[in-house]
């Protein structure tokens, strides 16, 4: 099965710096990868996602890059803020179909520091 | 903004009783999934469901847990004899499918403690 790494567990970046998670993956049929960003006690929000025929996709401060050759995707927050902060999953599996289940990463916990 | 709904947020339960989780996924999604996610850990895939069977489940999906479609609007996940390695928390997630759109809306979840 799908198996997916996320680094690093931690990262504590100065507001209105730039942020980057890393994860790689191990399936090479995972064609979808989705980032969500958990807060406390509340459920993942999807912030943004990917497939496997594109490069790159962005969202005003967010963006995400993938290389499907080495099978590793990373998220870009630019300019991050206080409410940047929370735990954010990547997570791989394949799109259409819908059987299968998302396979997350173990999480980054993103901290803002003022 | 349509939201999967879980019922109750959280259910306090004695070790060996059966508990029911409840969800009402987005009402024109098809695909319906149950996660669970350990105190600091990582969201776990547990099963996937269409057209009122399972399409996938992963080996965390033993043979205590069902799940059930009981009327057109509810997703029960159900856990026949709690152990305490079963507290966590459980989401619900659903997607709509069809469209080849694979995003998948979670709901707030449910605190299962077992006692």
């Amino acid at each position: 099965g799908e198996n997916v790494e996320q680094h690093p567990s931690t990262l504590s970046v100065q507001e209105g710096d730039s942020a980057v998670i890393k994860c790689t993956y191990s399936d090479s049929a995972s064609n979808y990868f989705p980032w969500y960003k958990q807060e406390l006690g509340k459920r993942p929000q999807l912030i943004i996602d990917i497939r496997s025929n594109v490069g790159e996709k962005k969202d005003q401060r967010i963006a995400v890059t993938l290389n499907k050759t080495a099978k590793h995707f990373s998220l870009h927050i630019t300019e991050t803020q206080p409410e940047d902060s929370a735990v954010y999953f990547c997570a791989a599996s394949s799109p259409g179909g819908g059987a299968d289940g998302l396979t997350f990463g173990k999480g980054t916990h993103l901290i803002i520091q003022p | 903004e349509p939201e999967v709904t879980q019922t109750p947020s959280h259910q306090v339960t004695q070790m060996g009783q059966e508990v029911i989780l409840r969800c009402v996924p987005i009402s024109n999604h098809l695909y319906f999934y149950w996660y669970r996610q350990i105190l600091g850990q990582k969201v776990e895939f547990l099963v996937s469901f269409y057209n009122n069977e399972i399409s996938e489940k992963s080996e965390i999906f033993d043979d205590q847990f069902s799940v059930e479609r009981p009327d057109g609007s509810n997703f029960t996940l159900k856990i026949r004899s709690t152990k305490l390695e079963d507290s966590a928390m459980y989401f619900c997630a659903s997607i709509f499918g069809l469209t080849g759109s694979s995003i998948q809306y979670f709901g707030a979840g449910t605190r299962l403690s077992v006692l």
